[in-house]
Order: structure tokens, then C-alpha cells, then sequence
């Protein structure tokens, strides 16, 4: 299996354009999370998927920022519109059977917001 | 609310010493914890993990041990190696610390 897959590795956008970023969790894993890594709040759990449907979305900034797991084998987190201080590390990670357990992550998506 | 917290962000120790990584948390039913390290431009990775009903777990190098009684937990890497040299998180209940960089200087 060749892991999480995640892209783009970087995306440069513009304040207030849409930003779409992919993942494709490891074939048979029931659970997918999104994190964001920042310098100051280290990695943040933004949203935890499993069978495809969201349990915890608690960590979701604000309106801004949606996710979708439309199969168990693609999941999108957007950001629209996107602003500088969105600019971070996005990574999304799957497991086998749920949030308590090792998970394996994705190369990660380095957005910078400009 | 940071239920996990890492509060020393940087560590340096010699090659061939311990290196001891330290984590707290706050929430008392978190009932199983883990240790992923994570080098530049790549996701983390696990390393070890404990249950609640253990108070030590060992892996070659890696050893973590759990206080429940005081919510805190330790990774201790003995002999410490150069290639060790990276970002390290706890984490529980898909909550994870901000993470200790560790150097291991040759």
C-alpha cells in the first residue's frame, strides 16, 4: 500500500481565493482525521471522520473551513475564502478502527496564504 | 483547551546519553496514549504507544512509562543516536502535543 496520499505537497493562493486540498486515506481504514500544524498550537485536530461520516468537528476553525468524506476512499478539506493566517501544514491521517488507536499520516500539504 | 501538553519544546543531549521526553495531560479517562516522531517534510509516524493498565512499555531503545496518578507521561530513549533527531508528539484520544524537538548532537 503506498500510504496516505495527500496533494498537493504545496499550494500558493491568494487572500480570499478557495483553496481545495485531497486525501486519499490507506485502502480498508475506517477512520480519517485532518490536522493542521502550526508553529504556535503544534498539530491540531480539526475534524474525525469515521465510515465516512464526521464524529468530532469541534477542532474546525470557523465557517471558512468545511470537509467532505464523500467514499471511504477520498476526503477534501476546504478552505473559501482563505486568509494569511490560514498558511500551515495540513495533514490528514487514517486508521484501522477508530480515534484511539495508531494512526498513519500523509506527507502533508504546506498551504502559504499570501 | 489543550488536553495533551508538551511544555518543553527543544532538547539536546549527547550521542550514547538518555534522552527523556516529558507529556502531561488532563482529562483521566484518556485510557491509552502514543509517541509519533516526526522528521521534516514528512508526516508523523508512530513510535511506541502505552495502555492505562501498564505503567511501562519497552520497545528496543524506547521505553514510555505512565504515572496515572500524576497524568504525566515519559518517553526515555537509551542510547540516544544522531538519526533520533526530530520532532516528537504525544498524543491521546487523537489529541496531540505541540511536540519537543529533540537533538542529538554526535
Amino acid at each position: 500500500d503506498a500510504g496516505v496520499i495527500q496533494s498537493p505537497r504545496h499550494e500558493v493562493t491568494e487572500m480570499g481565493q478557495e483553496v481545495t486540498l485531497r486525501c486519499k486515506p490507506i485502502s480498508g481504514h475506517n477512520s480519517l482525521f485532518w490536522y493542521r500544524q502550526t508553529m504556535m498550537r503544534g498539530l491540531e485536530l480539526l475534524i474525525y471522520f469515521n465510515n465516512n461520516v464526521p464524529i468530532d468537528d469541534s477542532g474546525m476553525p470557523e465557517d471558512r473551513f468545511s470537509a467532505k468524506m464523500p467514499n471511504a476512499s477520498f476526503s477534501t478539506l476546504k478552505i473559501q475564502p482563505s486568509e494569511p493566517r490560514d498558511s500551515a501544514v495540513y495533514f490528514c491521517a487514517s486508521s484501522p478502527t477508530g480515534g484511539n488507536t495508531e494512526a498513519f499520516f500523509g506527507q502533508g500539504t504546506r498551504l502559504t496564504v499570501v | 483547551d489543550q488536553q495533551v501538553k508538551q511544555n518543553s519544546p527543544s532538547l539536546s543531549v549527547q550521542e550514547g546519553r538518555i534522552s527523556i521526553l516529558n507529556c502531561d495531560y488532563t482529562n483521566s479517562m484518556f485510557d491509552y496514549f502514543l509517541w509519533y516522531k516526526k522528521y521534516p517534510a514528512e508526516g508523523p509516524t508512530f513510535l511506541i504507544s502505552i495502555s492505562s493498565i501498564k505503567d511501562k512499555n519497552e520497545d528496543g531503545r524506547f521505553t514510555v512509562f505512565l504515572n496515572k496518578s500524576a497524568k504525566h507521561l515519559s518517553l526515555h530513549i537509551v542510547p540516544s543516536q544522531p538519526g533520533d533527531s526530530a520532532v516528537y508528539f504525544c498524543a491521546a484520544d487523537m489529541r496531540f502535543g505541540a511536540g519537543t524537538r529533540l537533538t542529538v548532537k554526535p
